[in-house]
């Protein structure tokens, strides 16, 4: 069973930011919060992740809360290329351990 | 980042012929891979953990003697549906998880597979 919980869809308009948000309030304490998204017809495609920081690379931001039951995928300039389904999952880092995707959501960048 | 690639991209087949698809971790070893496959519309379900050197770990519903995994060196895996039926016709895409790292999957770009 996927661990999170997402909005199913959401749009952004065009360079503006795009907030997405994800709740993992089952979330063990050696497990990350990773985020992936998926262009149609595609393989999905590493965004970033993060343990309890928030952290940021060329592509997002991640915003966890202090007690790691939610974080926010930041796009800080959404773009037309953007619209995807994004997925956030929650794992420990190593081991084969299952990796169950939800739903995720749908964002739609609006022109 | 690191690489995983799949081959074929796209296959069609006759009913009841086997299909192999190919999983390569290009830059980096993978003792792990995970195959999951995907119907339109849907999200990802998880079919089985592939370990290098040993047998797949395969998840609840998903035949192990369909779905034939092996995991013979640390950059290769491959999945043979076998005897392909039209249900089986989906979006099967691989991932790897690279040694060393925080955990992050990189996947493959999937490959589509009709039955007729």
């Amino acid at each position: 069973d996927a661990k999170t919980t997402q909005p199913p869809s959401m749009d952004c308009a065009e360079g503006r930011a795009a907030n997405l948000p994800c709740n993992h309030s089952t979330i063990s304490g050696n497990e990350y919060v990773y985020w992936y998204r998926q262009i149609h017809s595609q393989g999905p495609q590493y965004i970033i992740h993060g343990l309890k920081n928030n952290e940021t690379n060329e592509m997002a931001s991640l915003i966890i809360t202090e007690d790691r039951k939610s974080s926010t995928l930041i796009l800080p300039h959404a773009t037309l290329r953007d619209t995807a389904v994004y997925y956030c999952i929650v794992s420990p880092p190593t081991g084969a351990n299952n990796l169950f995707f939800g739903t995720g959501t749908r964002l739609t960048v609006i022109p | 980042g690191a690489v995983v690639s799949q081959h074929p991209s796209r296959v069609i087949c006759k009913s009841g012929t086997s299909v192999k698809i190919e999983c390569r971790s290009l830059d980096f070893q993978a003792t792990t891979m995970f195959w999951y496959r995907q119907f339109p519309k849907q999200s990802l379900m998880l079919m089985a953990t592939s370990n290098e050197g040993s047998k797949a770990t395969y998840e609840q519903g998903v035949e192990k003697d369909k779905f034939l995994i092996n995991h013979a060196s640390l950059t290769l895996s491959t999945l043979t549906v076998t005897s392909a039926h039209p249900e089986d016709s989906s979006f099967y895409i691989c991932s790897a998880r690279r040694g060393g790292g925080t955990g992050e999957l990189f996947f493959g770009e999937g490959s589509r597979l009709t039955v007729l």
